[in-house]
């Protein structure tokens, strides 16, 4: 079975250009989570998305940071304009979605970003 | 507020040589997840292992053991016979079991193992 599939694998931009990252889970899973992981650090969460419905986004920075995930699968993680401190690692992780339930998360391989 | 210190940048071993991983964290919450992640090379997260708050009992699965001790929030994590393969950076977090489910990591423990 495919895990997580995250494209593309590395991105170099110019500050100021947009951005998209995309990401399909697993076959079957309705939770999909954002992270992003900067050098020598542990993963941020940015947003977690109960089939459509986005929640936890509090750590997303909305000013320049959006997300969609339209019917409730794939979904794409924006930065419009980008800024030096976005360059990092962009992980995208998916579980089961069983409500109240602690699940393991299944992570993809992540977009390193860098921004010039 | 929530924080995860793993004070071991960086270990390195030779193969054989059991190694522990130290995880000390802060929470206001009384009930609560920690868990271990491994991070080799290729980059994709790997769940370890999870282990709720009141849930004291320390666990073996092979070569790895965890050692939970609430009263010094710790949760510590051992490998034994290490081997080439084991290098990769390991993470501990923590997540409050109830309302967010906003989980935080710790900055990681590279683990470098010998041949």
């Amino acid at each position: 079975e495919a895990g997580v599939v995250q494209s593309p694998r590395y991105k170099i931009i110019e500050k100021k250009q947009p951005v998209a990252f995309w990401c399909n889970p697993i076959s079957g899973h309705n939770t999909l989570y954002w992270y992003r992981q900067n050098l020598g650090q542990g993963p941020e969460l940015l947003i977690r998305y109960e089939n459509e419905e986005a929640v936890d986004d509090s750590q997303l920075p909305k000013d320049r940071f959006s997300a969609e995930r339209l019917k409730g699968v794939d979904s794409t993680l924006k930065i419009q304009p980008a800024e030096l401190g976005d360059s990092a690692v962009y992980l995208c992780a998916s579980s089961l979605g069983v409500t109240g339930a602690v699940e393991t998360q299944y992570f993809g391989p992540g977009t390193r970003l860098l921004v010039l | 507020a929530q924080k995860v210190t793993q004070a071991q940048t960086e270990i390195s071993v030779v193969e054989k040589e059991d190694v522990t991983l130290d995880c000390v964290y802060e929470t206001r919450d009384t009930t609560y997840y920690l868990f271990w992640y491994k991070q080799p090379p290729s980059g994709e997260l790997v769940f370890l292992i999870r282990r709720n708050s009141f849930d004291e009992q320390n666990e073996i699965s092979g070569r790895y053991s965890w050692n939970f001790q609430k009263s010094t929030s710790s949760f510590n994590f051992t490998i034994t016979a290490s081997q080439v393969v084991d290098s990769a950076v390991y993470f501990c977090a923590l997540r409050p079991s109830g309302g967010s489910y906003i989980p935080t990591f710790g900055r990681g423990t590279s683990l470098i193992v010998h041949p």
